[in-house]
């Protein structure tokens, strides 16, 4: 079964430092490419950034290009997101995605949270 | 920001049809098509087709989606209570080389 966990979420102030990390398992994790997507609270899905296979390109939505860095560890089987420089507006749930034509396999969430 | 547009809410009788809509353009939905999310409150959301009318494998046949041009839809036949949730679609723009998703649309079963 494709199985895709998130961690690492939480309460930050602005301003400050956060990593998620997303575990995956049941797929070949290196011939796939793996993006992060956010929710705001009541709000729509919001593609964030994307890295294919090998972990070597990458593509980030503008309002995060600059602040978050995705990386992935593929003998470990696990997707990182490095938020810096944190905002309120990025307050939402993070997902981490399977790419397979289409966003096909998504994880349960991670919550992060930026206030003061 | 929405990179689509759908309707913020549909409504239809149990039992009865649906058809949501999704508006792009030639860089999204007119480029390689569109895939549809289902999610239900409080959870992730759940691919029901793709490039299309793909469905993946579990997808009741319920569901099928076309397009035309720079439009998506989605039908959904013989509604149940259980088919209430927010619908996204959702598209690769090759100018952005991104994902980019409508805002939702919230189908109420009447």
């Amino acid at each position: 079964e494709v199985q895709l966990v998130e961690s690492g979420g939480g309460l930050v102030q602005p301003g400050e430092s956060l990593r998620l990390s997303c575990e995956a398992s049941g797929f070949t994790f290196t011939n796939h490419w793996m993006h992060w997507v956010r929710q705001a609270p009541g709000k729509g899905l919001v593609w964030v950034s994307h890295i294919d296979g090998d972990g070597i390109a990458t593509n980030y939505a503008g309002s995060v290009k600059g602040r978050f860095t995705m990386s992935r560890d593929n003998a470990k089987n696990t997707l990182y997101l490095q938020m810096d420089s944190l905002r309120v507006e990025d307050t939402a749930v993070y997902y981490c995605a399977k790419e397979a034509g289409s966003l096909e396999v998504w994880g349960q969430g991670a919550m992060v949270t930026v206030s003061s | 920001q929405a990179g689509l547009t759908q309707p913020p809410s549909v409504s239809s009788d149990l039992r009865q049809t649906a058809t949501l809509t999704c508006i792009g353009d030639s860089n999204t939905v007119g480029n390689q098509g569109a895939a549809w999310l289902q999610q239900h409150q409080g959870h992730p959301p759940k691919l029901l087709s793709y490039r299309n009318n793909n469905r993946p494998s579990g997808i009741s046949e319920r569901f099928s989606a076309s397009r035309s041009g720079n439009t998506a839809s989605l039908t959904i036949t013989g509604l149940q209570p259980e088919d209430e949730a927010d619908y996204y679609c959702s598209a690769w723009d090759s100018s952005l080389s991104g994902w980019v998703f409508g805002g939702g649309t919230k189908l109420t079963v009447l």
